[in-house]
Protein backbone atom coordinates (compact mmCIF):
# COMPACT_ATOMS: atom_id res chain seq x y z
CA UNK A 1 0.00 0.00 0.00
CA UNK A 2 1.33 3.43 -0.83
CA UNK A 3 -0.85 5.36 1.48
CA UNK A 4 -1.53 8.84 0.72
CA UNK A 5 0.29 10.02 -2.48
CA UNK A 6 0.55 13.62 -3.37
CA UNK A 7 1.85 15.69 -7.03
CA UNK A 8 3.69 17.78 -7.07
CA UNK A 9 6.33 17.56 -4.61
CA UNK A 10 7.40 21.16 -4.79
CA UNK A 11 5.93 23.60 -7.48
CA UNK A 12 6.85 27.22 -7.99
CA UNK A 13 3.84 29.68 -9.78
CA UNK A 14 3.68 33.48 -10.35
CA UNK A 15 0.97 35.40 -9.02
CA UNK A 16 -2.66 34.62 -11.23
CA UNK A 17 -1.30 31.47 -12.91
CA UNK A 18 -3.64 28.15 -12.10
CA UNK A 19 -2.85 24.54 -11.02
CA UNK A 20 -4.40 21.59 -9.26
CA UNK A 21 -2.66 19.81 -6.51
CA UNK A 22 -3.42 15.88 -6.56
CA UNK A 23 -3.92 13.60 -3.73
CA UNK A 24 -4.98 10.02 -3.80
CA UNK A 25 -5.06 7.45 -1.31
CA UNK A 26 -5.77 3.19 -1.81
CA UNK A 27 -6.59 2.70 1.87
CA UNK A 28 -10.47 2.69 0.42
CA UNK A 29 -11.04 5.44 3.19
CA UNK A 30 -14.11 7.51 3.46
CA UNK A 31 -12.73 10.83 4.14
CA UNK A 32 -10.49 13.05 2.81
CA UNK A 33 -8.81 16.31 3.76
CA UNK A 34 -6.68 19.00 2.30
CA UNK A 35 -4.66 21.17 4.89
CA UNK A 36 -2.31 24.41 4.61
CA UNK A 37 1.04 24.32 7.13
CA UNK A 38 2.36 27.89 7.67
CA UNK A 39 5.31 29.16 10.36
CA UNK A 40 3.46 30.16 13.54
CA UNK A 41 -0.10 28.92 12.20
CA UNK A 42 0.16 25.69 12.40
CA UNK A 43 -2.16 23.61 9.74
CA UNK A 44 -5.46 24.19 9.14
CA UNK A 45 -8.31 22.91 7.09
CA UNK A 46 -8.72 23.98 3.74
CA UNK A 47 -11.71 21.63 2.10
CA UNK A 48 -12.90 18.84 3.09
CA UNK A 49 -14.75 15.10 1.69
CA UNK A 50 -16.43 12.97 4.15
CA UNK A 51 -17.79 10.63 1.58
CA UNK A 52 -17.63 10.33 -2.55
CA UNK A 53 -19.69 13.14 -3.85
CA UNK A 54 -19.68 15.64 -0.89
CA UNK A 55 -16.98 18.47 0.17
CA UNK A 56 -17.41 20.80 2.81
CA UNK A 57 -15.67 23.69 3.28
CA UNK A 58 -12.89 24.21 6.23
CA UNK A 59 -11.06 26.95 8.09
CA UNK A 60 -10.06 28.88 5.23
CA UNK A 61 -11.47 27.82 1.93
CA UNK A 62 -11.06 31.38 0.02
CA UNK A 63 -9.32 31.15 -3.12
CA UNK A 64 -9.58 27.20 -3.30
CA UNK A 65 -11.75 24.97 -4.46
CA UNK A 66 -11.73 21.20 -4.57
CA UNK A 67 -13.00 18.23 -6.52
CA UNK A 68 -13.66 14.84 -5.40
CA UNK A 69 -13.18 12.80 -8.35
CA UNK A 70 -14.07 9.16 -7.26
CA UNK A 71 -13.37 7.38 -3.65
CA UNK A 72 -9.76 7.44 -4.41
CA UNK A 73 -8.72 10.79 -5.34
CA UNK A 74 -9.44 14.70 -3.83
CA UNK A 75 -7.82 17.31 -5.65
CA UNK A 76 -7.49 20.91 -5.00
CA UNK A 77 -7.23 23.84 -7.25
CA UNK A 78 -6.21 27.25 -7.09
CA UNK A 79 -7.63 29.24 -9.75
CA UNK A 80 -5.85 32.42 -9.60
CA UNK A 81 -2.56 31.73 -7.67
CA UNK A 82 -1.98 34.78 -4.95
CA UNK A 83 1.16 35.39 -3.07
CA UNK A 84 -0.41 34.34 -0.04
CA UNK A 85 -0.98 31.19 -0.92
CA UNK A 86 2.61 29.89 -0.61
CA UNK A 87 2.65 27.47 1.98
CA UNK A 88 3.08 23.55 2.50
CA UNK A 89 -0.28 21.20 1.56
CA UNK A 90 -1.32 18.16 3.32
CA UNK A 91 -3.73 15.72 1.83
CA UNK A 92 -5.01 12.98 4.24
CA UNK A 93 -7.48 10.44 4.51
CA UNK A 94 -9.63 8.60 7.49
CA UNK A 95 -11.39 5.75 7.32
CA UNK A 96 -14.24 7.48 9.06
CA UNK A 97 -17.14 5.20 10.99
CA UNK A 98 -19.84 8.09 9.75
CA UNK A 99 -22.52 8.50 12.48
CA UNK A 100 -20.73 6.66 15.19
CA UNK A 101 -19.04 8.06 18.48
CA UNK A 102 -15.53 8.89 18.76
CA UNK A 103 -13.11 5.76 18.43
CA UNK A 104 -11.15 3.79 15.58
CA UNK A 105 -12.19 4.88 12.09
CA UNK A 106 -11.08 8.86 13.01
CA UNK A 107 -7.54 8.79 12.48
CA UNK A 108 -6.17 10.54 9.55
CA UNK A 109 -3.25 9.90 7.53
CA UNK A 110 -1.03 12.22 5.83
CA UNK A 111 0.18 12.54 2.19
CA UNK A 112 4.25 13.60 2.14
CA UNK A 113 3.18 17.22 1.34
CA UNK A 114 3.71 19.96 -1.65
CA UNK A 115 5.86 22.88 -1.27
CA UNK A 116 4.10 25.39 -3.37
CA UNK A 117 6.12 29.16 -3.85
CA UNK A 118 3.85 31.91 -5.80
CA UNK A 119 6.24 34.64 -6.63
CA UNK B 1 -14.03 28.78 18.29
CA UNK B 2 -12.77 25.03 19.69
CA UNK B 3 -9.07 25.66 20.42
CA UNK B 4 -6.08 23.46 21.33
CA UNK B 5 -3.66 24.58 23.12
CA UNK B 6 0.06 23.40 23.42
CA UNK B 7 3.65 24.86 24.88
CA UNK B 8 5.90 25.63 21.72
CA UNK B 9 9.01 24.79 23.11
CA UNK B 10 11.55 23.64 22.48
CA UNK B 11 11.50 20.61 25.38
CA UNK B 12 15.09 20.12 26.06
CA UNK B 13 15.27 16.64 27.28
CA UNK B 14 18.26 14.08 28.05
CA UNK B 15 18.90 11.02 26.21
CA UNK B 16 17.59 8.50 28.61
CA UNK B 17 15.08 10.73 30.50
CA UNK B 18 11.10 11.03 29.83
CA UNK B 19 9.67 13.74 27.59
CA UNK B 20 5.99 15.01 28.56
CA UNK B 21 3.96 16.67 26.32
CA UNK B 22 0.76 18.57 27.59
CA UNK B 23 -2.48 19.96 25.37
CA UNK B 24 -5.93 21.41 26.83
CA UNK B 25 -8.50 21.74 24.74
CA UNK B 26 -11.68 23.78 24.43
CA UNK B 27 -14.53 21.83 23.76
CA UNK B 28 -16.03 19.27 25.93
CA UNK B 29 -17.87 17.44 23.20
CA UNK B 30 -14.26 16.34 22.20
CA UNK B 31 -14.42 12.38 21.54
CA UNK B 32 -10.65 11.59 20.03
CA UNK B 33 -7.56 12.40 20.48
CA UNK B 34 -4.46 12.18 18.40
CA UNK B 35 -0.81 12.90 18.55
CA UNK B 36 1.56 13.10 15.80
CA UNK B 37 5.22 13.61 15.57
CA UNK B 38 6.26 15.57 12.43
CA UNK B 39 10.52 15.49 11.69
CA UNK B 40 11.08 19.11 9.77
CA UNK B 41 9.75 18.97 5.80
CA UNK B 42 7.94 16.24 6.27
CA UNK B 43 4.54 15.40 6.79
CA UNK B 44 2.67 14.65 10.39
CA UNK B 45 2.83 10.77 11.29
CA UNK B 46 0.18 9.19 13.87
CA UNK B 47 1.59 8.12 16.67
CA UNK B 48 -0.89 7.80 19.29
CA UNK B 49 -4.56 7.88 19.62
CA UNK B 50 -7.22 7.80 22.58
CA UNK B 51 -10.71 8.31 22.82
CA UNK B 52 -11.66 6.98 27.12
CA UNK B 53 -10.31 8.36 30.08
CA UNK B 54 -6.41 6.84 31.19
CA UNK B 55 -3.98 6.02 30.12
CA UNK B 56 -2.93 4.36 26.59
CA UNK B 57 0.55 2.78 26.16
CA UNK B 58 2.39 1.57 22.86
CA UNK B 59 6.26 0.77 23.22
CA UNK B 60 7.96 4.09 24.67
CA UNK B 61 4.69 6.14 23.90
CA UNK B 62 1.96 6.48 26.86
CA UNK B 63 -0.49 9.22 26.07
CA UNK B 64 -2.58 10.12 29.10
CA UNK B 65 -6.79 11.51 28.58
CA UNK B 66 -8.67 13.58 31.33
CA UNK B 67 -11.76 14.49 29.80
CA UNK B 68 -12.96 15.83 33.15
CA UNK B 69 -10.06 18.98 32.72
CA UNK B 70 -10.15 18.52 29.10
CA UNK B 71 -6.10 17.73 29.09
CA UNK B 72 -4.06 14.79 27.09
CA UNK B 73 -0.60 14.38 27.62
CA UNK B 74 2.24 12.03 25.76
CA UNK B 75 4.80 10.76 27.71
CA UNK B 76 8.00 9.32 25.89
CA UNK B 77 10.14 6.94 27.85
CA UNK B 78 14.03 6.46 27.19
CA UNK B 79 14.12 9.74 24.80
CA UNK B 80 16.72 9.20 22.01
CA UNK B 81 17.77 11.54 19.25
CA UNK B 82 15.38 10.45 17.07
CA UNK B 83 12.76 11.29 18.67
CA UNK B 84 13.96 15.05 18.29
CA UNK B 85 10.73 16.72 16.17
CA UNK B 86 7.26 18.47 16.65
CA UNK B 87 4.99 16.69 18.37
CA UNK B 88 0.95 18.15 17.38
CA UNK B 89 -1.83 17.22 19.70
CA UNK B 90 -4.99 17.02 17.20
CA UNK B 91 -8.50 16.42 18.70
CA UNK B 92 -12.40 16.25 17.22
CA UNK B 93 -15.25 16.36 17.93
CA UNK B 94 -18.54 14.59 16.27
CA UNK B 95 -20.65 17.88 15.69
CA UNK B 96 -17.90 18.71 13.27
CA UNK B 97 -17.97 15.85 11.12
CA UNK B 98 -14.79 14.66 12.83
CA UNK B 99 -12.57 17.12 11.53
CA UNK B 100 -9.17 17.50 13.17
CA UNK B 101 -8.76 20.33 15.18
CA UNK B 102 -4.80 20.92 15.82
CA UNK B 103 -2.61 22.77 18.48
CA UNK B 104 0.39 24.47 17.22
CA UNK B 105 2.72 21.57 18.70
CA UNK B 106 5.56 21.40 20.71
CA UNK B 107 9.11 21.32 19.64
CA UNK B 108 10.85 18.48 21.00
CA UNK B 109 14.60 18.23 21.24
CA UNK B 110 16.19 15.03 22.37
CA UNK B 111 20.11 16.00 23.52
CA UNK B 112 22.68 12.90 23.63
Amino acid sequence: NAGVTQTPKFQVLKTGQSMTLQCAQDMNHNSMYWYRQDPGMGLRLIYYSASEGTTDKGEVPNGYNVSRLNKREFSLRLESAAPSQTSVYFCASSPDRRGLAGGPGDEQFFGPGTRLTVL
Amino acid sequence: QKEVEQNSGPLSVPEGAIASLNCTYSDRGSQSFFWYRQYSGKSPELIMFIYSNGDKEDGRFTAQLNKASQYVSLLIRDSQPSDSATYLCAVTYKAAGNKLTFGGGTRVLVKP
